[in-house]
């Protein structure tokens, strides 16, 4: 099955700089990438998503962009904001089947 | 209109008991999946829902675990003789049809058992 790995566990930046968080996905079937943020004690919430037949995607201060020769996809936040502050989960999914999830980023954003 | 929704928000069990989750997906949503999110982890897929086909029942970690959907809507996840290692917060999500594949979800079910 499919196998999602995420860097960093834990990251943190100074409010302004930007972040960057990776995922790297085993299964090349999978065509469906979406970042979801929580916030503690809430759920997760989808900020940002990209298909296969993409490379990029923006959206303000966020963007993905996937390699799909490397199956390798990353989250960028720009000008960070303390607001930004939470958990990051990557996922990887065919077609909207199952979802398989990264581990989690931790960012923490210092005013 | 109104997100998922699940029940209860709180569940506190003995070692052994069993327990009854609940998830109203959002209305017209024909996909529906379940997660387990142990304190401090990623999302563990549990089962998912798709229409009227059969449910994919891969991730259940094991047979105390099962989960029906009545009517194509409201999903009852059960866990049998539960355990310690149980404990962790239940979350639901619905997706509508059509190729959107994006999920929502609902504020989880925090379960403990003593």
């Amino acid at each position: 099955g499919e196998n999602v790995e995420q860097h960093p566990s834990t990251l943190s930046v100074q409010e302004g700089d930007s972040a960057v968080i990776k995922c790297t996905y085993s299964d090349s079937a999978s065509n469906y990438f979406p970042w979801y943020k929580q916030e503690l004690g809430k759920r997760p919430q989808l900020i940002i998503d990209i298909r296969s037949n993409v490379g990029e995607k923006k959206d303000q201060r966020i963007a993905v962009t996937l390699n799909k020769t490397a199956k390798h996809f990353s989250l960028h936040i720009t000008e960070t904001q303390p607001e930004d502050s939470a958990v990051y989960f990557c996922a990887a999914s065919i077609s909207g089947n199952q979802f398989y999830f990264g581990t989690g980023t931790s960012l923490t954003v210092i005013p | 209109g109104a997100g998922v929704s699940q029940s209860p928000s709180n569940k506190v069990t003995e070692k052994g008991k069993d327990v009854e989750l609940r998830c109203d997906p959002i209305s017209g949503h024909t996909a529906l999946y379940w997660y387990r999110q142990s304190l401090g982890q990623g999302l563990e897929f549990l089962i998912y829902f798709q229409g009227n086909s059969a449910p994919d029942k891969s991730g259940l970690p094991s047979d105390r675990f099962s989960a029906e959907r009545t009517g194509g809507s409201v999903s009852t996840l059960t866990i049998q003789r539960t355990q310690q290692e149980d404990s962790a917060v239940y979350l639901c999500a619905s997706a509508p049809s059509g190729g959107t594949y994006e999920q929502y979800f609902g504020p989880g079910t925090r379960l403990t058992v003593t």
